[in-house]
Formats: structure tokens, C-alpha cells, sequence
């Protein structure tokens, strides 16, 4: 089945510089790739995500890349506030086949933002 | 904004108690989902609900879980003898359509002690 690796598992950085967290996927069925904000005490929340037909996708300060080749996807914050501190899961799913639309997580990165 | 919505938010039950947990997927969605997170873990899916039935369940979903639909809003995980394992987040989930957004709700704390 598939399988969500992502990097780093925590990540740091001052306001106002960007954050990159990077994911790989292992399934090529996977077509899809949503990416979370989890903050305490609250379920993940859909941010951003990009299906397997386009390399790249922006919206604001987040933006997400997509290499089918490689099975790599990432997840880019320019800009970042204190607001942006939270956990943030990568996941894919083989969208359109036999899976009912399950979701493969990732094991999260707790980004912090510093003032 | 609609929204899933689960009960309770944090649950304490002792080992071999069942549990039932609560959730109440957008009106207008179609399929559901439960998800759960160990501590310090992955989220990992348990299983998927469409028209009254299961359409896929992971091997966590073994003999002791089973899930419902017993009314026109209701979505609920049933865990017949509670293990001190099953200790974790339990996320409920539910899209409107195939291919569409999935919209979780904010979770029950299961602890068992």
C-alpha cells in the first residue's frame, strides 16, 4: 500500500522567512496530494493540494510542487507569521480508482514561527 | 461554515469497556470516514462508509471495531472491548462527493486506562 515519508519532523524558523517541507510518495496509483494545518486541539485542515496533472499550484504565501517522476511533493510558506506555527501533514491518494477517496498521511512537521 | 462535528472531545473508559464515538458529518456529504492518531504517530485510516455500507477498511479495523450510521446525521465507531493500544485521537471525516475535499472534525481523546 502506500507510504508517506516527510521531512523534517520539526522546523523552525524566524518571521518572515520561508518554511519548506518536503514529502515522497510510493504508490504511482496516488494522483492526489492534500496538504493539512493541524493547530492544538483541532482536526487537520485542508490548506492547499495539487492533483498528479499539474507540476505546481500557489495560493498567497503557500505554495506546493509536485515531481511525479521522482514521487516527490513539497509544501513552501514564504513570508511566514507567528499565526503559521502548527503541525502540517503531507498525504496522498490514488484518487478515482477502488479507494473511496481515503487519505495516506505523512507523519506531520511541527513548524515553529519566531517573532 | 459547515462543519463535522464529533463526540465527545476527550473520553476516559477502562479496558474492555466498549465506547461508542460520535460524529456528525456535513448534511450534505455523502461518504465517511474514521481516522485515527496514536500519539506521536501518523494519522492512519481506519475505514469508509458510503450508502449504509463499508467500502474499505484497513487490517486495524479488525472484529472489534464496527461503525454505524443510524440516522439520517449521525456517524458513529463502535470499539466493543476497549485495549489500552487503542489509546489515541479519532478523527471523523466526510466529502460531499468522490473527488472533492475532505472535511475532518476536531477529534475525540480516547484514553483507556
Amino acid at each position: 500500500g502506500e507510504n508517506v515519508e516527510q521531512h523534517p519532523s520539526t522546523l523552525s524558523v524566524q518571521e518572515g522567512d520561508s518554511a519548506v517541507i518536503k514529502c515522497t510518495y510510493s504508490d504511482s496509483a496516488s494522483n492526489y496530494f492534500p496538504w493539512y494545518k493541524q493547530e492544538l486541539g483541532k482536526g487537520p485542515q485542508l490548506i492547499i493540494d495539487i492533483r498528479s496533472n499539474v507540476g505546481e499550484k500557489k495560493d498567497q504565501r503557500i505554495a506546493v510542487t509536485l515531481n511525479k517522476t521522482a514521487k516527490h511533493f513539497s509544501l513552501h510558506i514564504t513570508e511566514t507569521q507567528p499565526e503559521d506555527s502548527a503541525v502540517y501533514f503531507c498525504a496522498a491518494s490514488p484518487r478515482g480508482i477502488t479507494s473511496y477517496d481515503k487519505v495516506i498521511f505523512g507523519p506531520g512537521t511541527s513548524l515553529s514561527v519566531i517573532p | 461554515e459547515p462543519e463535522v462535528t464529533q463526540t465527545p472531545s476527550h473520553q476516559v473508559t477502562q479496558m474492555g469497556q466498549e465506547v461508542i464515538l460520535r460524529c456528525v458529518p456535513i448534511s450534505n456529504h455523502l461518504y465517511f470516514y474514521w481516522y485515527r492518531q496514536i500519539l506521536g504517530q501518523k494519522v492512519e485510516f481506519l475505514v469508509s462508509f458510503y450508502n449504509n455500507e463499508i467500502s474499505e477498511k484497513s487490517e486495524i479495523f479488525d472484529d472489534q471495531f464496527s461503525v454505524e450510521r443510524p440516522d439520517g446525521s449521525n456517524f458513529t465507531l463502535k470499539i466493543r472491548s476497549t485495549k489500552l493500544e487503542d489509546s489515541a485521537m479519532y478523527f471523523c471525516a466526510s466529502i460531499r462527493q468522490l473527488n472533492t475535499e475532505a472535511f475532518f472534525g476536531q477529534g475525540t481523546r480516547l484514553t483507556v486506562v
